[in-house]
């Protein structure tokens, strides 16, 4: 069980779009429509942004939307605002266990 | 609106069992809709899967981990635990519990604790 590569950093100017990748396997992400998506600010914990690759929890903004193709899932965040400024993890079911993405750190520049 | 809560010792020794109990308010531990899980955090790191407990006392374990960990749930009290044996400096993190939405939901962590920092040091 090897945990999702994602990259270690992201960024974007106020009101730009952003996306993060989240790549894994046939075994989690490509095998599976169970890809989550994770906001954390320093000293926080995490906050669920996406779950079932695309949809949205009451009270998450439209900006937030996720996807995924093959073996690869994607977050993209549009009109970037400095409260987006966070660590994001993503996060696959993979039959009866869960493997985590590393995290990639977005910076509003 | 649902709660969860970690409580234990914020220090053990290496070599120890790392012992922590999760509170559940607002919510039974008991629904089949939800799992339980625990994820850590080390310092300034990511996010770490260590295992999930259903309210019947199944439980999946991150195989890294396994041979190490328990988990155990107490539906009277609407708590489950994590037991983290033969623990080293690695182990030091931030201990999260969290509420694991089932299949229905898409198997993902919609609650979460607010984190418990454990420190393994002599």
């Amino acid at each position: 069980q090897s945990a999702l590569t994602q990259p270690p950093s992201a960024s974007g100017s106020p009101g730009q779009s952003v996306t993060i990748s989240c790549t894994g396997t046939s075994s989690d992400v490509g095998g599976y429509n169970y890809v989550s998506w994770y906001q954390q600010h320093p000293g926080k914990a995490p906050k669920l942004m996406i779950y079932e690759v695309s949809k949205r929890p009451s009270g998450v903004p439209d900006r937030f939307s996720g996807s995924k193709s093959g073996n690869t899932a994607s977050l993209t965040v549009s009109g970037l605002q400095a409260e987006d400024e966070a660590d994001y993890y993503c996060i696959s079911y993979a039959g009866s266990s869960w493997v985590f993405g590393g995290g990639t750190k977005l910076t509003v520049l | 609106q649902l709660q969860l809560q970690e409580s234990g010792p914020g220090l053990v020794k290496p070599s120890g069992t790392l012992s922590l109990t999760c509170t559940v308010s607002g919510g039974s531990i008991s629904s089949s809709s939800y799992y339980w899980g625990w994820i850590r955090q080390p310092p300034g790191k990511g996010l770490e899967w260590i295992g999930n407990i259903y309210y019947s006392g199944s439980t999946y374990y991150n195989p890294s981990l396994r041979g190490r960990v328990t988990l155990s749930v107490d539906t009277s009290k609407n708590q489950f635990s994590l037991k983290l044996s033969s623990v080293t400096a690695a182990d030091t993190a931030v201990y999260y519990c969290a509420r694991v939405y089932s299949g229905y939901g898409g198997y993902c962590f919609d609650y979460w604790g607010q984190g418990a920092l454990v420190t393994v040091s002599s």
